[in-house]
C-alpha cells in the first residue's frame, strides 16, 4: 500500500529564511504527486503537482518541489518565507490507477518575524 | 475562485441530533466526490468515496450507518452525522474530482457537538 510520511511534524522559521518541508512516499507504482497548504479553519489549497516530466516543478506563492524517485521524495522548499506563509502543509499522493489521495501526517510551519 | 463549496462552515449541535453537510461542485459535474475528516493537528483521513446514482464506498472503521452519504446530483453531496455525539466533533472537508484537474476541496465544517 502507498503510504506518504512527512518528516518534521512542526517546523519553525524566521521570516525571510528559507524553508524545506521533507516528504517520503513509498510505492510500487507510479505516483502521482501534491503538496497542499492548509490555513486555520480552512480547507486545501493545491500548492503544486507533479504528475510526469520535469522533476523540479514550481508552484504557487514562491513554493517549488522536485520529485526524487531514487530517494523517494518530493520535499517542498522556499528560499525566502514570509509570514504569510504559517500554516499546516500536507504531501499527498495519488497511485496512477486510483483516485484517492493518501495525505502524509502534516508539517506545521510557523513563521516568527 | 472556489470550484468546491462546502456548507455549513461551522455548525454546533447537540448531543443525539442529526447533522447534514452539502458539498457543490460549482462549475462542473462531479461524477465522484470524496469525504475527509481532520481530527485537531492531525492530518487528512478519507472517509468515503461519493459516487454519484451509486452507493458510497465508505473506508474501513467507518460506520456507513452513522456517516450516511447521498450523491443524488452530478453537483452535490451531502453528509449526514446521525445521532451525533461529541467524539463526532471535528473537521469535515469534501473534495471533488474535476476533468484534468487535481482535486478540489471545499472549505471545511467544523462540526461541535454539545
Amino acid at each position: 500500500a502507498q503510504s506518504v510520511t512527512q518528516l518534521d511534524s512542526q517546523v519553525p522559521v524566521f521570516e525571510e529564511a528559507p524553508v524545506e518541508l521533507r516528504c517520503n512516499y513509498s510505492s510500487s507504482v507510479s505516483v502521482y504527486l501534491f503538496w497542499y497548504v492548509q490555513y486555520p479553519n480552512q480547507g486545501l489549497q493545491l500548492l503544486l503537482k507533479y504528475l510526469s516530466g520535469s522533476t523540479l516543478v514550481k508552484g504557487i506563492n514562491g513554493f517549488e518541489a522536485e520529485f526524487n524517485k531514487s530517494q523517494t521524495s518530493f520535499h517542498l522548499r522556499k528560499p525566502s518565507v514570509h509570514i504569510s506563509d504559517t500554516a499546516e502543509y500536507f504531501c499527498a499522493g495519488l497511485k496512477a490507477a486510483g483516485n484517492k489521495l493518501t495525505f502524509g501526517g502534516g508539517t506545521r510551519v510557523l513563521v516568527k518575524p | 475562485g472556489a470550484v468546491v463549496s462546502q456548507h455549513p462552515s461551522w455548525v454546533i449541535c447537540k448531543s443525539g441530533t442529526s447533522v447534514k453537510i452539502e458539498c457543490r461542485s460549482l462549475d462542473f459535474q462531479a461524477t465522484t466526490m470524496f469525504w475527509y475528516r481532520q481530527f485537531p493537528k492531525q492530518s487528512l483521513m478519507l472517509m468515503a468515496t461519493s459516487n454519484e446514482g451509486s452507493k458510497a464506498t465508505y473506508e474501513q472503521g467507518v460506520e456507513k450507518d452513522k456517516f450516511l452519504i447521498n450523491h443524488a446530483s452530478l453537483t452535490l453531496s451531502t453528509l449526514t452525522v446521525t445521532s451525533a455525539h461529541p467524539e463526532d466533533s471535528s473537521f469535515y472537508i469534501c473534495s471533488a474530482i474535476r476533468p484534468n484537474s487535481p482535486l478540489h476541496f471545499g472549505n471545511g465544517t467544523r462540526l461541535t457537538v454539545t
